[in-house]
């Protein structure tokens, strides 16, 4: 069985300064893994996945296979980035596809 | 476009009373995902549907749950009696084909209160 976990309900950062958001998962075989984010009364959308090793809005994540996480980080947070960040991950085989999503971390940016 | 589409935003209902959330995913999406997220913690997968066929329910309360797509496109998701413990708030979510990449989309959801 899959299993994502997020071990900070609450993370606070001033506007400027770095910003990480733990993810660590559990899966016996090959995992995808995703970021979702949900702004403040909008629905929940992608942010980023490992397969695309890209950055959006700021924001990076590397899959660390070893260690097992997919930590979200960006460098200089910025008061727009204060929302709801779900971890969730999916495996690569099968035609299942589920996610399974951790139980978030609210992020606060303050001015 | 509008994205996935669900009714009603909102729902509060007393204990034993039926319920039921309706969805439109978008267009051209044939794989249709229901998931319940409870208060503090991420959605968590009821039932997901391939056109018209549901292939994955193993996690759906079926004493009290019930779903269907009949048409392959729109979905009905039903409870009946609720209970206290349904409070929640009910997402819809829909991919063009599962086995592929292609990301999920998120409907806003329909928030249950039973009282």
């Amino acid at each position: 069985a899959q299993r994502v976990t997020q071990p900070e309900k609450l993370l606070s950062v001033f506007k400027g300064a770095p910003v990480e958001l733990k993810c660590n998962y559990s899966y016996s075989g090959s995992p995808e893994l995703f970021w979702y984010v949900q702004y403040s009364r909008q629905r929940l959308q992608l942010l980023l996945r490992h397969i695309s090793r890209e950055s959006i809005k700021g924001f990076t994540a590397d899959l660390n296979k070893g260690e097992t996480s997919f930590h979200l980080k960006k460098p200089f947070a910025q008061e727009e980035d204060s929302a709801m960040y779900y971890c969730a991950l999916t495996p690569f085989s099968g035609s299942a596809r589920q996610l399974t999503f951790g139980s978030g971390t609210q992020l606060t940016v303050l001015p | 476009e509008a994205g996935v589409v669900q009714s009603p935003r909102y729902k509060i209902i007393e204990k034993k009373q039926p319920v039921a959330f309706w969805c439109n995913p978008i267009s051209g999406h044939n794989t249709l995902y229901w998931y319940r997220q409870n208060l503090g913690q991420g959605p968590e997968l009821l039932i997901r549907y391939e056109n018209e066929e549901a292939v994955d329910d193993s996690q759906l309360p079926k004493d009290r749950f019930s779903a269907e797509r009949l048409k392959g496109v729109d979905s009905t998701l039903k409870i009946q009696p609720a209970e206290l413990g349904d409070s929640a708030v009910y997402l819809c979510a829909s991919r063009r084909t599962s086995g592929s990449t292609d990301t999920q989309y998120f409907g806003p959801g329909t928030r249950l209160t039973v009282l």
